[in-house]
């Protein structure tokens, strides 16, 4: 069966690093795309990143393009989201969640999602 | 504030039909598909509907899915206790090369 487990969460100070990861197995990771997308506390979801299935396309929200990069590695079937100069606004759980195309675009959708690892930046 | 618009929350009573809304612009609801997901509390999300009115397998003809012009609308028949949970509403949206974008989510709640 699909599994996807999320890991590297914690807590971590303000302008640190920090890098998620999230295994994949029970299918061909190297034929979907995967995203990464994030809930606040008591918050509504939050589209993060996306990876195509090669790892050649990628794309991030606004909130944190040029702060996050998302790759994988399909020999070790891992997505990894390295997130660097953490805020406070980045406190939330990460989930992983697989796209049911090799890209992502107009017809995607999450059709399995990891149960996430929760992110805190406090001082 | 989302792009995609969902009222914060709706209720009902068991056996009730309760519908939720979903409203976006062309970007997005207006030329991409629209997909639900369910996220009971505490738990992580799930997929509910996917191309504005399909259902994955195992999940209840009492929910269904339409879409008209920029809106979308996830409706739930004969309304369960274990039904309440938050739902939100996803499209892909083709500004700034291509994201997903999800509503702000729904909170119902069943009486």
């Amino acid at each position: 069966q699909v599994q996807l487990v999320e890991s590297g969460g914690g807590v971590v100070q303000p302008g640190r690093s920090l890098t998620l990861s999230c295994a994949a197995s029970g299918f061909t990771f190297r034929s979907y795309a995967m995203h990464w997308v994030r809930q606040a506390p008591g918050k509504g979801l939050e589209w993060v990143a996306v990876i195509s299935y090669d790892g050649s396309n990628k794309n991030y929200a606004d909130s944190v393009k040029g702060r996050f990069t998302i790759s994988r590695d399909n020999s070790k079937n891992t997505l990894y989201l390295q997130m660097s100069s953490l805020r406070a606004e980045d406190t939330a759980i990460y989930y992983c969640a697989r796209d049911v195309f090799l890209f992502s675009g107009r017809y995607s959708y999450f059709d399995y999602w990891g149960h996430g690892t929760l992110v805190t930046v406090s001082s | 504030q989302s792009v995609v618009t969902q009222p914060p929350s709706a209720s009902g009573t068991p056996g009730q039909r309760v519908t939720i809304s979903c409203s976006g612009n062309s970007s997005n609801i207006g030329s991409n598909t629209v997909n639900w997901y369910r996220q009971l509390p505490g738990t992580a999300p799930q997929l509910l509907i996917y191309s504005d009115s399909q259902r994955p397998s195992g999940v209840p003809d009492r929910f269904s899915g339409s879409k008209s012009g920029t809106s979308a609308s996830l409706a739930i028949s004969g309304l369960q206790s274990e039904d309440e949970a938050d739902y939100y509403c996803a499209a892909w949206d083709d500004s700034l090369n291509g994201r997903v974008v999800f509503g702000g989510g729904t909170k119902l709640t069943v009486l």
